[in-house]
Order: C-alpha cells, then sequence, then structure tokens
C-alpha cells in the first residue's frame, strides 16, 4: 500500500464520453500531481496542487482536461469529450512522508478510448 | 515533452551481466531522482542524487551525478531477474514540479 488510491483502475469508454478518475492520497497538506504514461515512455506531466491550490497546469493540456482538489485532500481529473488519443495510465502521486522531494505514485487508472 | 533524455532506450542482458543506464539534461535540476516502475505499478523512489559529483551506492546499484548538475548515470552490478523493469530519472525543478525522462526498459534473462 504507497498511501495513493486510485479508482477506477480500469475505464473503457467509447469516443465523445466523459471520464473522471479520482486520487485519494493518504494524508492531506501536501502536494499532489497528476501524470499520464503511454507504453514505453515516462510519465507526462499534466498538473499539481499544493493543498486545493493548482499551482501549474501543463500547456501541452488541451480544455477537455480539468482537475481539481476541493477540500486539499483527494483529488479528480474529468477528461470530456474523450478521444482515442486520451487511451494512456493516469498517474496520481504525492510528496510528502516520507519527504516533501519523494513521490510516492499510486497504481494508475487505465483509460481506452474505443 | 521529455526535457530529461534516457539512453537507451530498452536493454536487454543476461543475468549475472553489469549494465548502466544514462540520463542528461540541457537544465541544470536542484536535483535527480532515479525511480524504477513494474508492469501495473506506479513508479518507486530509488536514490535522490542533489550534489554534483556525487556517488550514491544502494546494494549493486550505483548512482552518479554529474559535476554540473545536468547528468546522471545508473550503474547495477551483477544483474537479477528482479532488476528487470522501466527505470526513470526525475528533475525536481526550483518549483518543485517533478519531470520524468521517457525511461529505459532493462529486461534480465535468466
Amino acid at each position: 500500500d504507497t498511501g495513493v488510491s486510485q479508482n477506477p483502475r480500469h475505464k473503457i469508454t467509447k469516443r465523445g464520453q466523459n471520464v473522471t478518475f479520482r486520487c485519494d492520497p493518504i494524508s492531506e497538506h501536501n502536494r499532489l500531481y497528476w501524470y499520464r504514461q503511454t507504453l514505453g515512455q515516462g510519465p507526462e506531466f499534466l498538473t499539481y496542487f499544493q493543498n486545493e491550490a493548482q499551482l501549474e497546469k501543463s500547456r501541452l493540456l488541451s480544455d477537455r482536461f480539468s482537475a481539481e482538489r476541493p477540500k486539499g485532500s483527494f483529488s479528480t481529473l474529468e477528461i470530456q469529450r474523450t478521444e482515442q488519443g486520451d487511451s494512456a495510465m493516469y498517474l496520481c502521486a504525492r510528496t510528502g512522508n516520507p519527504g516533501a522531494n519523494v513521490l510516492t505514485f499510486g497504481a494508475g487508472s487505465r483509460l481506452t478510448v474505443l | 515533452t521529455q526535457l530529461l533524455e534516457q539512453s537507451p532506450q530498452f536493454l536487454s542482458i543476461q543475468e549475472g551481466e553489469n549494465l548502466t543506464v544514462y540520463c542528461n539534461s540541457s537544465s541544470v535540476f536542484s536535483s535527480l531522482q532515479w525511480y524504477r516502475q513494474e508492469p501495473g505499478e506506479g513508479p518507486v523512489l530509488l536514490v535522490t542524487v542533489v550534489t554534483g559529483g556525487e556517488v550514491k551506492k544502494l546494494k549493486r546499484l550505483t548512482f552518479q551525478f554529474g559535476d554540473a548538475r545536468k547528468d546522471s548515470s545508473l550503474h547495477i552490478t551483477a544483474a537479477q531477474t528482479g532488476d528487470t523493469g522501466l527505470y526513470l530519472c526525475a528533475g525536481i525543478d526550483s518549483w518543485g514540479k517533478f519531470q520524468f525522462g521517457a525511461g529505459t526498459q532493462v529486461v534480465v534473462t535468466p
């Protein structure tokens, strides 16, 4: 147990549908990151939060992607009007415990867009 | 766009052999980390290097950070099948954002 829970673990959807992923870190008052990873590639930065404040959103991210962390604890990542190119693993990670400069990842949410 | 370049992209060796993977960047990071990722799981931190010229050892793994803090290497001695995985380097910028390289897929066969 990494202390970062992601749901759902797998999502299959049809093109044009909206999907939402949730991330529950073990503790609050830390930074929370979202990454996207495709097969054979490293994680690509999407966005990150300090408590409920969204510090940065990748310029590569279209307006169809939105993320929130309303109470500084759990976070959601929503993709509207999904496209086949959105198929990927979506990883959530937190810092803190063991350290502010250590990323602890969840197991990810795999999205398949048909 | 990956700011960190890793090489090689793929490496297949036999158990007992040594291997080295590299991570290079045109930017200076406040620190650099190595992670290992296994299928179906998120990356797990192996080590953090902070000081230029730093060398860290973790059992059979040796990590080096270049003097200019823009490149790093990971050397594995006497590889085992359990070393199989995707090795990722990550740079931490001054705002606390972690950027990852594309990774090196290492396969160790019996």
